[in-house]
């Protein structure tokens, strides 16, 4: 079964250090995500990419971090100057685009994350 | 006050009995979505429903929705000690675009 690949798996980083995070998305879907889980805390939403461009992001994903998909099958996450709170596993997903009563409805598929500690 | 709350927090029982977990949201939906997380790793889905269905089985998973109580329920029939994990609902709403927003989750432990 396809699955999202994210890596590292763990990325340690000096405060203040840009980051970046991979993910190759299933391959014949169509949206893209971002979350991030602080330790014990829920899971956030910080962005959703489709036709090459940000379609929602949340109040969490500031100009520090940004998005891109460089060719056809990578998806990026990019923290540019690193903050101890940035510290959080990241997780990577990915969806199909259907449309169901004007909405959309279809499950995220996700990746097993990146650890990001930041010291 | 917050989309998507399980309940209960955690839940402790002995493998082969049923476990029952509740989500409760406030804004209305498209659907609602539950995952998996085991320790140190990914979400898994599990199933969705759409917001017109009330009920959907999966193998040993029964999801049921009232969107009119805002809530939903996920029952994991003869629990194994494999289905030990953290529980998540996570709903999208319907003006929104794709997020999801997901609840607290419920620690779930079967005890052999």
């Amino acid at each position: 079964e396809p699955e999202v690949t994210q890596t590292p798996s763990h990325q340690v980083t000096q405060m203040g250090q840009e980051v970046i995070l991979r993910c190759v998305p299933i391959s014949n879907h169509l949206y893209f995500y971002w979350y991030r889980q602080i330790l014990g805390q829920k899971v956030e939403f910080l962005v959703s990419f489709y036709n090459n461009e940000i379609s929602e992001k949340s109040e969490i994903f500031d100009d520090q971090f940004s998005v891109e998909r460089p060719d056809g099958s990578n998806f990026t996450l990019k923290i540019r100057s690193t903050k101890l709170e940035d510290s959080a596993m990241y997780f990577c997903a990915s969806s199909e685009a259907k449309q169901w009563a004007g909405g959309l409805s279809q499950p995220q598929h996700f990746g097993d994350g990146t650890r990001l500690s930041i010291l | 006050s917050q989309q998507g709350e399980e309940d209960p927090q955690a839940l402790s029982i002995q493998e082969g009995e049923n476990a029952t977990m509740n989500c409760s949201y406030k804004t209305s939906i498209n659907n609602l979505q539950w995952y998996r997380q085991n320790s140190g790793r990914g979400l898994v889905h599990l199933i969705l429903i759409r917001s017109n269905e009330r009920e959907k089985h999966s193998g040993r998973l029964r999801v049921t929705l009232d969107t009119s109580k805002k809530s939903s329920s996920l029952l994991i029939t003869a629990s194994r000690a494999a289905d030990t994990a953290s529980y998540f609902c996570a709903t999208d709403i319907i003006q929104g675009a794709q997020k999801l927003v997901f609840g607290q989750g419920t620690r779930l432990t079967i005890n052999p």
